[in-house]
């Protein structure tokens, strides 16, 4: 069975603190794709990564940084001097052969001037 | 604008009533995903297509719900004598997929439609 379990339900944060979201994945399949989206008020879900299940490599984008193990079905996402406009809930997903997303169940990130 | 566009933003209606919601997909993408959110929840798949064919539905998706997509560019998504329990948003994504070199590219989303059934 696929599930993914963001287990933080809300996170609040001052500005410039760094805040790391977790996201743990089942799956069973040997080939899978991780995705984050954010979900900010406007209710519009913005893709902010992709990582298949054969790349571990970790990935930076800026303030971004997203880090990928298999050996503990985790794909963890870390934001580094976090901002206000930072504020949204973040989903962690999960992708098998038939692409279709499932989701965990989103971490609301609060940051707070 | 060339995003994934959704029409209503917003819908209310009554118990019992039909409602039609209409998915404009990127243009050149062939994937066309619908997906239900609720409060506090991530959204869970409803259904796909690929081009004109509806690939996969979920069983989430009871007898009162269709989709279609006719021509392989716009979807709508109909739900026939709404409950209260139908009250959600639903989400429209779309993607490329090429079986020359299949990999799950990522999906764009549109807006939603928040439906709300009184």
């Amino acid at each position: 069975a696929q599930k993914v379990t963001q287990a933080q339900t809300e996170i609040s944060v001052v500005e410039k603190e760094d805040v790391t979201l977790d996201c743990v994945y089942e799956t069973r399949d040997t080939t899978y794709y991780l995705f984050w989206y954010k979900q900010p008020p406007s209710g519009e879900l913005v893709f902010l990564i992709r990582r298949n299940s054969f790349d571990e490599q970790n990935e930076i984008s800026g303030r971004y940084s997203w880090n990928f193990q298999k050996s503990t079905s985790s794909f963890n996402f870390t934001i580094t001097a976090s901002q206000v406009v930072d504020s949204a809930v973040y989903f962690c997903a999960l992708s098998e052969v038939t692409d279709k997303l499932i989701f965990g169940t989103g971490t609301r990130l609060q940051v707070f001037p | 604008d060339t995003g994934v566009s959704q029409d209503p933003r917003h819908k209310i209606t009554k118990r019992g009533q039909n409602v039609t919601f209409r998915c404009d997909p990127i243009s050149e993408h062939n994937r066309l995903y619908w997906y239900r959110q609720t409060l506090g929840q991530g959204p869970e798949f409803l259904t796909y297509f690929q081009n004109e064919a509806q690939l996969e539905k979920s069983r989430l998706l009871s007898d009162r719900f269709s989709a279609e997509r006719p021509k392989g560019s716009f979807s709508t998504l109909e739900i026939q004598r709404t409950e209260q329990g139908d009250s959600a948003m639903y989400l429209c994504a779309s993607s490329t997929w090429d079986r020359a070199a299949p990999s799950n590219t990522e999906a764009f989303f549109g807006q939603g439609t928040r439906l709300t059934v009184v």
